[in-house]
């Protein structure tokens, strides 16, 4: 078990380029989550992975966001024509049977200049 | 609709006093899971307790203690003899798998600061 890896660590941008990111969750885990969490508040959900279907996206998640798990492993996250408010940290979560807890990546920390 | 509410935002302590962190939720379906996050400067966050709304025995692991009761809907988290080390953001969590996607609803955190 090598945890649920997020990279990069850190993104600084310019308003209105795309940015990516990468989450590997946990091998074994078919479930994988995205969130985004700004400063001071709790993290906000944004989408959910079932092997390589998305099942669910929050409101949160405009049209700018798009995100990808092809073969059901790695996952993508992706923001198009960034904005100042989409500076937050982008955390990644996985997890196997229902009601297991979903363990965390250190996320990726997005900054817009 | 789901909600949890942590209203203390930030507790500050001396070491080696105990300190309970609040945990309120608001939920309608009957199966449910809370669970307890830490999130220490290093950012990320480390799962500590899930319990299931069937199960309300009271756990304790070490110096952590959590205490569940559904007919207060509330969940609340106590560190004895606190630490320094327990300095952290300490996050309160509920999710549904009626719902589906089983994702996590947060409160908004209480900052927990250990004083030497």
């Amino acid at each position: 078990d090598t945890g649920v890896s997020q990279n990069p660590r850190h993104k600084i941008t310019k308003r209105g380029q795309n940015v990516t990111f990468r989450c590997d969750p946990i091998s074994e885990h078919n479930r994988l989550y995205w969130y985004r969490q700004t400063l001071g508040q709790g993290p906000e959900f944004l989408t959910y992975f079932q092997n390589e279907a998305q099942l669910e996206k929050s409101r949160l998640l405009s049209d700018r966001f798009s995100a990808e798990r092809p073969k059901g492993s790695f996952s993508t996250l992706e923001i198009q024509r960034t904005e100042q408010g989409d500076s937050a940290m982008y955390l990644c979560a996985s997890s196997s049977p229902p009601g297991q807890p979903q363990h965390f990546g250190d996320g990726t920390r997005l900054s817009i200049l | 609709a789901q909600k949890v509410t942590q209203a203390q935002t930030e507790i500050s302590v001396v070491e080696k006093e105990d300190v309970t962190l609040d945990c309120v939720y608001e939920t309608r379906d009957t199966t449910y899971y809370l669970f307890w996050y830490k999130q220490p400067p290093s950012g990320e966050l480390v799962f500590l307790i899930r319990r299931n709304s069937f199960d309300e025995q009271n756990e304790i692991s070490g110096r952590y203690s959590w205490n569940f009761q559904k007919s207060t809907s509330s969940f609340n988290f106590t560190i004895t003899a606190s630490q320094v080390v327990d300095s952290a953001v300490y996050f309160c969590a509920l999710s549904e798998p009626a719902q589906g996607a089983q994702k996590l609803v947060f409160g908004q955190g209480t900052r927990l600061t250990i004083n030497p």
